[in-house]
């Protein structure tokens, strides 16, 4: 079965650009969750969705935004791009009644310029 | 909210030893706690979770450890082989959050040497 797919998997925006990465979780899963990883630290949750809901928001600005479709698939967008939004953006998906088990995609890596 | 401590930040051995990668959470109300390997420039692997009602959990080579009552969490790599090299990162699920929000520590650095 094919994991949490991802893309762009690299992409470099300009400051102030908007940029939108797309996620596709593991086939069964309806919960998806976006982190961010700044170089050299941990992942950090931004959102997640679960059922084309918003369930859950970190601590970031409204810059950041994202939306689940009625196929699970999801969007994250960021608006207004500053050179600190550079970091590997992580789509997870959850199995079914697993609870808080994420599994990770390999990533798109932002650049901002 | 909750915080998530790891240590060491870095952790050096030889082919064949045990690692110890320890975590310390705040939230006394976290409930799950899971462990990912993360290689260079690819992405974080779950490799072994454990839940607050148990008290430790293996999976051949790799477990984990929980206590509850010190708010600490451990996981333990015996007969380390040059693969096992990687970042580490722990992370807690707190109470009353997203399901899948968790925090993660900082991360170790593990570097395996034959």
């Amino acid at each position: 079965d094919a994991g949490v797919t991802q893309s762009p998997t690299h992409l470099i925006k300009t400051r102030g650009q908007q940029v939108t990465l797309r996620c596709s979780p593991i086939s069964g899963h309806k919960s998806v969750s976006w982190y961010q990883q700044v170089l050299g630290q941990g992942p950090q949750f931004i959102f997640q969705y679960y059922e084309k809901e918003e369930r859950g928001r970190g601590n970031f600005p409204d810059r950041f935004s994202a939306r689940q479709f009625p196929n699970y698939s999801s969007e994250l967008n960021v608006n207004a791009l500053l050179l600190g939004d550079s970091a590997l953006y992580l789509c997870a998906s959850s199995p079914p009644y697993s609870g808080n088990t994420i599994y990770f995609g390999e990533g798109s890596w932002l650049t901002v310029v | 909210g909750e915080n998530v401590e790891q240590h060491p930040s870095t952790l050096s051995v030889q082919e064949g030893d045990s690692a110890v990668i320890k975590c310390t959470y705040s939230d006394s109300a976290s409930n799950y706690f899971p462990w990912y390997k993360q290689e260079l420039g690819k992405r974080p692997q779950l490799i072994i979770d454990i839940r607050s009602n148990v008290g430790e959990k293996k999976d051949q080579r790799i477990a984990v450890t929980l206590n509850k009552t010190a708010k600490h969490f451990s996981l333990h790599i015996t007969e380390t082989q040059p693969e096992d090299s990687a970042v580490y990162f722990c992370a807690a699920s707190p109470h009353g959050q997203a399901g899948t929000a968790l925090i993660f520590g900082k991360g170790t650095t593990l570097s395996v040497s034959s």
